[in-house]
């Protein structure tokens, strides 16, 4: 079945610690991206990539990194938690980064960071 | 600054109907658009506006006025299955979503 598929599905890690987020999608979509969810917002765009090889940063980008060296994948790197990046943290893809192009969502990484 | 509002919270009767306003101020407009998003699981596209006037879809229906920075979407014939929560997102002139808080919706039997 095509989708998104994001790893782990939750983790609690300790202040100070390096932590990757994984995103992998089939539909061949150009566009990826990076989101947090926190209870009351709305979700904030972290990073994201309109095509292979490039990336941009989005509203709230400090304290994360990316990559996107093929089509298909784009990991959310953490290089030093801090409790404050304790959040849902969702990844989404869409064909393009024009209008109408909807987003498709992975099923999130709740993550706290004690 | 660029702003979405939607009311945080209603309650609607199984079977009746309900409309869920949002009004919003960005810089730039590309079209807007309505997800659904069940507690603990992703958000999944309802609908989308970039013209002036009502799109319908089923049981769904949202409304767009860009003079006015107003949506609203329109739930009719309520099941138990469409509590939720509900969230506005408006694509802005960089081509970025930026989203509401979402409106959670309780639907009572």
């Amino acid at each position: 079945i095509a989708g998104i598929t994001q790893a782990p599905t939750s983790q609690i890690l300790a202040a100070g610690r390096r932590m990757t987020l994984r995103c992998t999608q089939d539909m061949r979509h150009n566009a990826m991206y990076w989101y947090r969810q926190d209870l009351g917002l709305g979700l904030r765009l972290i990073h994201y990539s309109n095509t292979a090889g490039t990336t941009g940063k989005g509203e709230v980008p400090d304290g994360y990194s990316v990559s996107r060296a093929n089509t298909d994948d784009f990991p959310l790197t953490l290089a030093s938690a801090v409790p404050s990046q304790t959040s849902v943290y969702f990844c989404a893809s869409s064909e393009a980064t024009g209008e109408m192009d909807e987003q498709f969502f992975g099923p999130g990484t709740r993550l706290t960071v004690l | 600054g660029q702003n979405i509002d939607q009311p945080t919270e209603m309650t609607a009767t199984e079977g009746a109907i309900v409309q869920i306003n949002c009004t919003y101020q960005t810089s730039g407009f590309n079209g807007l658009f309505w997800y659904q998003q069940h507690a603990g699981e992703a958000p999944t596209f309802l609908s989308y506006n970039v013209l002036d006037g009502l799109e319908e879809k089923g049981r769904f229906s949202s409304f767009l006025s860009r003079s006015k920075g107003y949506s609203y979407l329109l739930l009719k014939e309520l099941q138990m299955k469409d509590s939720a929560s509900y969230l506005c997102a408006v694509m802005d002139s960089n081509y970025q979503l930026i989203w509401g808080a979402g409106t959670k919706l309780i639907i009572k039997p």
